[in-house]
């Protein structure tokens, strides 16, 4: 069964200092892979998404991410981190339904602090 | 452009009440999306409608939950009655998949989300 792992909890860094999550994933075919944010009391709006090409993918807000098939993970990487950046962090793996990939299974999120 | 309206955004209630929660979806978007979010927890698929037809529902507890979606539209998600167990975040959100058989863009909208009490 497809799965999703985020090893981090929490997370606290510094502003300024940069930042990785972790994900990794399990999945039989190539994985449709997405990194969501929450901010307290909001719903979860995309970051980036990853779907074939590049394995290095560029979101919103100044966000990376890394696929690394050999390592069934899609890391999310930041090089400066902002204070507003603090909310918690979900990666996605999208089950494919015949081309569509509209079923997200999350991971149990990492909540990110951010120290002045 | 609006975005996925949900309410009620509180609703506090005692166990073996009903309670129920309606979603609005972005215009247009044809697949819409009832998640369940536990605390400390990632959201988890409860029930997906491609236009009025519900098309994944194996995880929706049917013995209590029930949804609708008449019209392909609007959305409502029904727990009758409420256990303890029930207390989360129920999120709606909606998407718009192309129709010529190319696949879905993966983007799924989320509302704020309507956060359940059972006391």
């Amino acid at each position: 069964a497809q799965s999703v792992t985020q090893p981090d909890i929490h997370i606290t860094v510094s502003e300024g200092a940069s930042l990785e999550l972790r994900c990794n994933y399990s999945y039989g075919a190539t994985p449709y892979l997405f990194w969501y944010v929450q901010s307290p009391g909001q719903g979860l709006q995309l970051l980036l998404k990853y779907f074939s090409g590049d394995t290095l993918v560029q979101g919103i807000k100044g966000f990376e991410a890394e696929f690394k098939r050999s390592q069934s993970s899609f890391n999310l990487r930041k090089p400066s981190v902002h204070w507003s950046d603090a909310a918690e962090y979900f990666c996605a793996v999208g089950e494919n339904y015949g081309g569509a990939t509209n079923k997200l299974i999350f991971g149990t999120g990492t909540l990110l602090a951010v120290q002045p | 452009e609006a975005g996925v309206v949900q309410s009620p955004r509180y609703k506090i209630i005692e166990k073996k009440q009903p309670v129920a929660f309606w979603c609005n979806p972005i215009s247009g978007h044809n697949t819409l999306y009832w998640y369940r979010q536990n605390l400390g927890q990632g959201p988890e698929l409860l029930i997906r409608y491609e236009n009025e037809e519900a098309v994944d529902d194996s995880q929706l507890p049917k013995d209590r939950f029930s949804a609708e979606r008449l019209k392909g539209v609007d959305s409502t998600l029904k727990i009758q009655p409420a256990e303890l167990g029930d207390s989360a975040v129920y999120l709606c959100a909606s998407s718009l998949d192309r129709i010529n058989g190319q696949g879905a863009t993966g983007e799924l909208f989320f509302g704020e989300g309507s956060r359940l009490t059972v006391l």
